[in-house]
């Protein structure tokens, strides 16, 4: 079935390195995108979104890149700090397909080593 | 920065029981949702309410499930009769418009850490 996915669960990086975190979907029809992290016990914290319109989109320290052609959305994160350190979750919708859904991937944790 | 407020943090119930979760959403939005987090797993959509009416449902909202906003500032998810699997971590969220809409943001809440026994 059609879903949403990541490459990696666990990434693990040295403080102030920049990081890269994938995700892989396979629903076509999707075009609208976002990133939540997800510090322990906490609930989903908004990161960044992208149209399908678009391949980069760029905030603090953070951008999104988004290939169409291969399905692929990733987030970096520059110069990495410890409070990054969290769940990373990309998930998906389709903009007026009559849902409000979105649909989430399994989340790659990552880790920020000293 | 204003923030979704959930309440219990944590609730441990029976099987068979009925659990309500309350939510107070950000005072101007106008769409809410309930979403769901089995341990170690992803973060699932339940529903969504919109001008007081529900309107979308996933697959796992079925007839044991419902909400209410019983007044201008509460949102609330019941359970009927909870069953061991409903044990999740589950997040109220809301938006100022609809998903996916330009300038949108989704605010998620802390969570209600559902344990049925």
């Amino acid at each position: 079935g059609e879903n949403v996915g990541l490459h990696l669960p666990t990434l693990s990086v040295q403080e102030g390195d920049n990081s890269i975190i994938n995700c892989a979907y396979s629903n076509s029809a999707s075009d609208y995108f976002i990133w939540y992290k997800q510090e322990s016990g906490k609930g989903p914290q908004f990161i960044i979104d992208i149209r399908s319109n678009m391949d980069k989109r760029q905030g603090q320290r953070v951008t999104v890149l988004l290939n169409k052609t291969v399905k692929h959305l990733s987030l970096q994160i520059a110069a990495t700090q410890p409070g990054d350190s969290a769940v990373y979750f990309c998930a998906e919708k389709v903009l007026g397909g009559g849902a409000d859904g979105l649909t989430f991937g399994k989340g790659t944790h990552l880790i920020i080593q000293p | 920065e204003p923030e979704v407020t959930q309440t219990p943090s944590h609730q441990v119930t029976q099987m068979g029981q009925e659990v309500i979760l309350r939510c107070v959403p950000i005072s101007n939005h106008l769409y809410f949702y309930w979403y769901r987090q089995i341990l170690g797993q992803k973060v699932e959509f339940l529903v969504s309410f919109y001008n007081n009416e529900i309107s979308e449902k996933s697959e796992i909202f079925d007839d044991q499930f419902s909400v209410e906003r019983p007044d201008g500032s509460n949102f609330t998810l019941k359970i009927r009769s909870t069953k061991l699997e409903d044990s999740a971590m589950y997040f109220c969220a809301s938006s100022e418009r609809g998903q996916g809409a330009s300038g949108n943001t989704i605010y998620f809440g802390e969570g209600s850490w559902l344990t049925v026994v």
